[in-house]
This record gives C-alpha cells, sequence and structure tokens, in this order.
C-alpha cells in the first residue's frame, strides 16, 4: 500500500498571504495525486488532480506541481472562504492497495 | 447538475450488517467510476472502495476487504456498500463520490453516518 504523508500538519497564514501545503508519497504515484478541500460540516470538494490540473470553478490562486513522490499545493493569495483542511489523495493503484489519502493539513487563521 | 443521495446508515450493534445506498443523478452513471469514502468523527478522510463504470473491477482497502461488498445497479443510477461484520472503528459519516476520468472524486454526496455500538 502506498503511503501518503502531508506537512505541515497545521499552518497559521495571514490573510492575503500565500500558502504552500506538502505531499509525499511513499512510492512513485507518476502524476495520479488530487487535492480536496473540506470545511466543517461539509463533503471534501475536489480542487486539483492530475497534480496540477484545477478542476471546475476552482479559482487560479489554486494551483499544484510535482510528480513521482513530492507534490505542493500552493494558495497564492489566501481569502477567508479558504481556510479550510487540505487533503491529498493519490489514485495510481500500483502497486494495488487503493487510492489512499493524506492524513489532512489544516490552514488556519494568523 | 450532478446529484449524490446516501441513504442507508443508522445505529448497528458490532458484529451486525448495513447496506448503504447511493442516488445518482445528473450524469450518465455507467460512463464513470464510483467510490466510497469515509470519515471517523474528528478524523481525516479514508478512502474505503471503489468500483468501475460496467461494475466489472472494484477495490477495497485492506481495513475493509472480506467485509465490504461495492456494487452498483446502472439502471437504477444506484451505488451501493454492502457492510458486513461491523465493528466500532467502522463508525464514520460514509461519503459517495463520482470518479473523474480516473479514481479521483470530483463530486460528492453529503454523507451518511454508520454507529456501529452496543
Amino acid at each position: 500500500e502506498i503511503v501518503v504523508t502531508q506537512s505541515p500538519g497545521t499552518l497559521s497564514v495571514a490573510p492575503g498571504e500565500r500558502a504552500t501545503l506538502s505531499c509525499r508519497a511513499s512510492q512513485s504515484v507518476s502524476s495520479n495525486l488530487a487535492w480536496y478541500q473540506q470545511k466543517p460540516g461539509q463533503a471534501p470538494r475536489l480542487l486539483i488532480y492530475g497534480a496540477s490540473t484545477r478542476a471546475t470553478g476552482i479559482p487560479a490562486r489554486f494551483s499544484g506541481r510535482g510528480s513521482g513522490t513530492e507534490f505542493t499545493l500552493t494558495i497564492s493569495s489566501l481569502q477567508s472562504e479558504d481556510f479550510a483542511i487540505y487533503y491529498c489523495q493519490q489514485y495510481n493503484n500500483w502497486p494495488p492497495g487503493g487510492f489512499t489519502f493524506g492524513p489532512g493539513t489544516k490552514v488556519d487563521i494568523k | 447538475e450532478v446529484q449524490l443521495l446516501e441513504s442507508g446508515g443508522g445505529l448497528v450493534q458490532p458484529g451486525g450488517s448495513l447496506r448503504l445506498s447511493c442516488a445518482a443523478s445528473g450524469f450518465i452513471l455507467r460512463s464513470y467510476g464510483m467510490s466510497w469514502v469515509r470519515q471517523a468523527p474528528g478524523k481525516g478522510l479514508e478512502w474505503v472502495s471503489a468500483i468501475s463504470g460496467s461494475g466489472g473491477i472494484t477495490y477495497y482497502a485492506d481495513s475493509v476487504k472480506g467485509r465490504f461488498t461495492v456494487s452498483r445497479d446502472n439502471s437504477k443510477n444506484t451505488v451501493y456498500l454492502q457492510m458486513n461484520s461491523l465493528r466500532a472503528e467502522d463508525t464514520a459519516v460514509y461519503y459517495c463520490a463520482k470518479c473523474g476520468s480516473y479514481y479521483f472524486s470530483d463530486y460528492w454526496g453529503q454523507g451518511t453516518l454508520v454507529t456501529v455500538s452496543s
């Protein structure tokens, strides 16, 4: 099974500042990595897939990059609605073991 | 508009069974894989299972393999998760999600709560 880790656990950022979140896979997942945003009491929302492709309706301030085992999600200028928990998920499925999520990074207000 | 509506959650005793349903609308169900993802209270997301568009290929997390079965009835626009031998650690909100071009989830339901307790 591919293990996915995220850092930091919590990121404190002031509105308007840049936030960079990291995601690491224990084995190469090529570009088969997605990022999701979840707010309290809500279902997750897809932000990025294919490591760098924004999902429909996602603002350009969200960007993803990386391949293999190291990935980043950058929010260029944090808005009030961006304070949430962010999860990455690998969906490479090789070796077989499923499509595992990372533990999440909470972005809160500094 | 894509809509996913889960049902079937509730309180069940350890060792019991429950079947979750996910009613899909707004897209051609047979053209897409579907996933189940769960979230224990106060915890992160855990991928549980996925099924291909035709239903011929299924995937399971090790934590549920042999106990849970995913299936679909494309004629009824519904996906199912049969959960047997339930344990306290299966307590969670269970989300149904539509897969995109591969097994990432581009649309999510609002979830259904499963509580396993005596």
